[in-house]
């Protein structure tokens, strides 16, 4: 069952934070998280793993609460080259990566 | 860095026609994935294939099937193409020893936007 992403989108200012959640109604062993900008692929951001932990790469962070299946990416002092649409990807034993329909992020000047 | 690519950025096809899609990847994976992505549904999976000659189905297989021959290459063939098979095509790789509920990041091709006419 697909996970579901809230919100489906998000209009910021640059240095403004937007928190991006993603919930599933299975057990995960992992989320992942990817970001896709127009007309391209989407690439990888971060891998968080059963074990509740919390993971950082620059001013892009999330956090992974297996007991409530959830994870949330935090998008801190965004800037412009944030935009695009991120998806997360929930693993659960049926051995595949199943995404979520995807927040589409959008940051003006 | 790993190299997916997509063999066609573009594609137009017609209804009953027999479509061929082809991923090559350069990283030696084990791995290989065929999405079908459609605005508001996000990534759906295909098929998959964790060995050359072997395939699994993903959430829509219908109307799709799969061929790897070789490690490098993955096939997704659309058998009567039909217009609700119109979407963005993505296939992905993830690495050597990577279980399919993976710890390892899947690595995307640049999709294929295929419209069935």
């Amino acid at each position: 069952q697909q996970p579901v992403q809230s919100p489906q989108a998000v209009i910021l200012r640059e240095g403004e934070d937007a928190v991006i959640n993603c919930s599933s109604s299975k057990a995960l062993y992992s989320v992942h998280w990817y970001r896709q900008k127009h007309g391209e692929a989407p690439v990888f951001l971060m891998i968080l793993l059963k074990g509740g932990e919390q993971k950082g790469h620059d001013k892009i962070s999330a956090s992974f609460n297996e007991k409530k299946q959830q994870s949330s990416l935090y998008l801190t002092a965004s800037q412009l080259s944030y935009s695009g649409t991120y998806f997360c990807g929930t693993a659960s034993n049926t051995g595949k990566l199943i995404f979520g329909q995807g927040t589409t992020l959008q940051v003006k000047p | 860095d790993v190299k997916v690519t997509q063999s066609s950025r573009y594609l137009v096809k017609r209804t009953g026609e027999k479509v061929f899609l082809e991923c090559v990847q350069d990283m030696d994976h084990e791995n290989m994935f065929w999405y079908r992505q459609d605005p508001g549904l996000g990534l759906r999976l295909i098929y998959f294939s964790y060995d050359v000659k072997m395939k699994e189905k993903g959430d829509i297989p219908e109307g799709y099937s799969v061929s790897r021959e070789k490690k490098e290459r993955f096939s997704l063939i659309l058998e009567s193409a039909s217009t609700n098979q119109t979407s963005m095509y993505l296939c992905a790789t993830t690495g050597q020893g990577a279980t399919l509920y993976s710890n390892q990041p899947q690595h995307f091709g640049d999709g294929t936007r295929l419209s069935i006419l």
